[in-house]
């Protein structure tokens, strides 16, 4: 049962430099998103979706870009990377936004390192 | 705005003692609260949550939590602790999305309360 899975878990890039950042959860969950921790901030939200083809913003989501062309799989691109986005990205997912009987489920997170 | 404040960032307490994490949330409405747990190198897992009815709530690992109104807090209490449960603790509110509303797709974290628990 591998629930939310992120790859890679380690990453260093130079400024400037692309990447994605992969999730895929195997619950057949509706909801996915992205957020990141930063130390002394908690988790802040960058991207989200509500389904397949769905996608919209969160808190935080200059830098960033999402698609959700699958159900299971929710991919996040840095496009050119900056020092600031130096952080650890968690990716969760839920059945639905209705979180009474469906909790978000967080994958173990990605720690990306921009120099 | 929402916003949600854990006063303490790191706890230390002995083994076997009782805890008490704070947290008090900022939400015009009626809050969803949630309490996730986060271990070294791990994600999130979500300990317990509030919706709505008796305001005493049981978790998973012994854990409860109780929301006050009127204090607008929602603080983690367990009677025991355990070695193993030193890790990082988060409140979060759920604040509704803007354009699908849903009671928890963006969640507004506190941020965190680091416990090391004494031999």
């Amino acid at each position: 049962n591998a629930g939310v899975t992120q790859t890679p878990k380690f990453q260093v890039l130079k400024t400037g430099q692309s990447m994605t950042l992969q999730c895929a959860q195997d619950m057949n969950h509706e909801y996915m998103s992205w957020y990141r921790q930063d130390p002394g901030m908690g988790l802040r939200l960058i991207h989200y979706s509500v389904g397949a083809g769905i996608t919209d913003q969160g808190e935080v989501p200059n830098g960033y870009n999402v698609s959700r062309s699958t159900t299971e799989d929710f991919p996040l691109r840095l496009l050119s990377a900056a020092p600031s986005q130096t952080s650890v990205y968690f990716c969760a997912s839920a059945q639905t936004l209705s979180s009474y009987n469906s909790p978000l489920h967080f994958g173990n997170g990605t720690r990306l390192t921009v120099t | 705005a929402q916003s949600v404040t854990q006063p303490d960032i790191h706890i230390t307490v002995s083994e076997g003692a009782s805890l008490e994490l704070r947290c008090n949330y900022s939400y015009g409405a009626t809050p969803y609260l949630f309490w996730y747990v986060q271990s070294p190198g791990q994600g999130l897992q979500l300990l317990l949550k509030y919706f709505s009815g008796d305001t005493l709530v049981q978790g998973i690992k012994g854990f409860e939590a109780e929301f006050k109104r009127s204090q607008s807090s929602f603080n983690l209490r367990k009677p025991s602790v355990h070695w193993s449960d030193a890790a990082e603790y988060f409140c979060a509110v759920a604040a509704a999305l803007l354009n699908y509303g849903g009671s928890q797709g963006n969640l507004i974290f506190g941020k965190g309360t680091k416990l090391s628990v004494k031999p």
